[in-house]
């Protein structure tokens, strides 16, 4: 089974300018989420969606960063203007909703994320 | 808003030596807890899921426990390799919500 596929992998760009993410799913996860890492933290929840809906965006500056996730399946993660204390690695994930889990309620599985580095 | 707490920060020990990675959260009403492995440049590798009803998982050398009443959750890797050198992330799901709260992880070192 394929896992989450993220790219690009690595991203260098001088800010102000933009940038793109793009995630492809676990094929049949109805549930995405966009996460942000910085270095020496843990993830923190950017985004997430319920097929095509974003159901928990509350933690996405909307002021400059835009996600979405046509027919529900692969997302694109946009911030536009990049700014320095943008610099992380976007990690995407994906779920199976618990009614259809067969017991693996919920259980994230992570891509292997993209770097970002703003000059 | 849970918190949670990974300590130590980072760990070295002698190839061999059994590994205790410690987790503590602030709210004991969970859904689920899942450690992750995390290697440097690399995306999470998920190892083991403990629903709240559950007290334990095993998988191989991997033993995940969970105190849920006192906030605590220790995943043990028996005879460590140096292929085990990562960080280790644990992370808290709440109860009607399915965002996960992380801990910083603990950087493993393990010496051959």
């Amino acid at each position: 089974e394929a896992g989450v596929v993220q790219s690009p992998r690595y991203k260098i760009i001088e800010k102000k300018q933009p940038v793109a993410f793009w995630c492809n799913p676990i094929s049949g996860h109805n549930t995405l989420y966009w996460y942000l890492q910085n270095l020496g933290q843990g993830p923190e929840l950017l985004i997430r969606y319920e097929n095509e809906e974003a159901v928990d965006d509350s933690q996405l500056p909307k002021d400059r960063f835009s996600a979405e996730r046509l027919k529900g399946v692969d997302s694109t993660l946009k911030i536009q203007p990049a700014e320095l204390g943008d610099s992380a690695v976007y990690l995407c994930a994906s779920s199976l909703d618990g009614r259809l889990a067969g017991g693996r309620y919920n259980e994230q599985f992570f891509g292997p994320g993209t770097r970002l580095t703003v000059l | 808003k849970q918190e949670v707490t990974q300590i130590p920060a980072a760990l070295s020990v002698p190839e061999g030596e059994n590994l205790v990675l410690n987790c503590s959260f602030t709210d004991s009403a969970i859904y689920n807890l899942q450690w992750f492995r995390q290697d440097p440049g690399k995306g999470l590798t998920s190892l083991l899921l403990i629903q709240s009803s559950q007290r334990e998982q095993t998988s191989g050398r991997l033993n995940a426990s969970l105190d849920k009443s006192s906030g605590r959750s220790t995943l043990y890797i028996a005879a460590s390799q140096p292929g085990d050198s990562a960080t280790y992330l644990c992370a808290v799901r709440r109860a009607n919500d399915y965002k996960l709260s992380f801990g910083a992880g603990t950087t493993v070192t393990v010496r051959a």
